[in-house]
């Protein structure tokens, strides 16, 4: 089964500034999608970016980028200039590619984040 | 166009009772599935459907929690003989189909609360 870590419950950051988010997972799988999601005090969960395990290229978008290290089986999530907006409950999460997994998402236990004015 | 919508927002119920939640999908999307987010437990996935089939129930926690989903649209999951242990924000999340290569689309969730 595969599993999923976030170690720091917390992070807080100065607006502006940037943050690193980390994630660790465990699979035997050799294919496989990983994503970080927002989820603000509203409750919706929105996805910020996604990783194919296939391609070596960090992925990014705009303000969000992520390092991943496969050997590793690490996925941190780097917040650029960090604004108000951002202040959310992030997790990390992982699907298997192929097999019988079906795109069900295994989830972290979250790590919250608080921007400071 | 509209996402997905979940209804009720917040439900309060007496333990023991049974409880309907509600999915709406997004129009066009095959793939549905329901997740639970508690304290205790995090997040976690329940069940997913393809159309109106649900293969795999494996992720329902007790026999008491059930799901069906008509027309390849609305889904309801239901909870009978309610626990205290229930309580939870309950998220449905609907694709275009059910491949991990698909964005899952999240509604906001109903929060569950058994006294």
């Amino acid at each position: 089964a595969q599993t999923v870590t976030q170690s720091q419950p917390e992070m807080s950051v100065q607006e502006a500034e940037t943050v690193t988010l980390s994630c660790t997972y465990d699979t035997s799988e050799s294919n496989y999608y990983l994503f970080w999601y927002k989820q603000p005090p509203s409750r919706q969960m929105i996805l910020v970016i996604r990783q194919e395990a296939y391609k070596q290229q960090n992925a990014t978008e705009n303000r969000f980028s992520v390092n991943f290290q496969k050997a590793a089986k690490s996925f941190s999530l780097k917040i650029s200039d960090s604004q108000l907006g951002d202040t959310a409950m992030y997790f990390c999460a992982f699907t298997d590619a192929g097999g019988t997994s079906y795109g069900k998402l295994t989830f972290g236990q979250g790590t919250i984040l608080t921007v400071h004015p | 166009g509209a996402g997905v919508s979940q209804s009720p927002s917040n439900k309060v119920t007496e333990k023991g009772k049974d409880v309907e939640l509600r999915c709406d999908p997004i129009s066009g999307h095959t793939a549905l599935y329901w997740y639970r987010q508690s304290l205790g437990q995090g997040l976690e996935f329940l069940i997913y459907f393809q159309g109106n089939s649900a293969p795999d129930k494996s992720g329902l926690p007790s026999d008491r929690f059930s799901a069906e989903r008509t027309g390849g649209s609305v889904s309801t999951l239901t909870i009978q003989r309610t626990q205290q242990e229930d309580s939870a924000v309950y998220l449905c999340a609907s694709s275009l189909e059910l491949a991990a290569e698909y964005e899952q689309y999240f509604g906001p969730g109903t929060r569950l609360t058994v006294t």
